[in-house]
């Protein structure tokens, strides 16, 4: 069956450019994850939805980062005003419950 | 703060031979252990899990230890192959939370 899709795959932004990256979850899981992972390093948690509800969002490292998933399926990370720090590949993961997540290939944010 | 470490940051073995990657974790208050690879420009795929009520869990070549009382968890491969190479991350989840904590990966070349 599909897996988790994430578009776009590579995205180049210019400083101070806005950038949405979109996440489709495999179909009926509930749990959806956001995360950051910079070059050599292990995955940084972002976000988590349960449907539509956005039960923690702690790992946001500014209010420049928002996520949503508003009819409980498909969520968009938007970066506002993006930095070169930013500069990342940003995974989403699905899962029935919270347990085995199975995550999309990743979005490879890159910042000039 | 939190974190999930490991020991070795690229471990090499000989095709055929057993692997084993190694995870520290600092926070006791975990429920819930994953083993994850990765493959260049792809994402994280679950390899096996175990809670935090188990000691020993094994799949298929793999088998999961973890020792709560040394906050020491491992990731046995048998017989490995040249398709086990990969990075290799160790996640936690902390109890009563749905944010999960990775390890900053364990790089598994196979020699012919």
């Amino acid at each position: 069956g599909a897996g988790v899709s994430q578009s776009p795959r590579y995205k180049v932004a210019k400083r101070g450019q806005d950038v949405a990256l979109r996440c489709d979850p495999i179909s009926g899981h509930v749990s959806l994850f956001w995360y950051q992972q910079a070059l050599g390093q292990g995955p940084e948690f972002l976000t988590y939805f349960q449907n539509e509800a956005q039960l923690d969002k702690s790992g946001l490292p500014s209010d420049r980062f928002f996520a949503e998933r508003p009819e409980g399926s498909v969520s968009t990370l938007k970066i506002q005003r993006t930095q070169q720090e930013d500069s990342a590949v940003y995974l989403c993961a699905s899962s029935l419950g919270t347990d085995t997540q199975y995550f999309g290939p990743g979005t490879r944010l890159t910042v000039l | 703060g939190e974190s999930v470490g490991l020991h070795l940051p690229t471990l090499s073995v000989q095709e055929g031979d057993n692997s084993i990657i190694n995870c520290a974790y600092s926070n006791s208050a975990s429920d819930y252990f994953i083993w994850y690879k990765q493959e260049s420009g792809k994402g994280p795929q679950f390899i096996i899990d175990i809670r935090s009520n188990m000691d020993k869990r094994q799949g298929q070549r793999v088998t999961v230890l973890l020792n709560k009382t040394v906050k020491h968890l491992s990731l046995q491969i048998a017989a490995t192959q040249p398709g086990d190479s990969a990075v290799y991350f160790c996640a936690r989840r902390g109890s009563g939370t749905y944010k999960y904590i990775f390890g900053t990966g364990t790089r598994l070349k196979v020699l012919a």
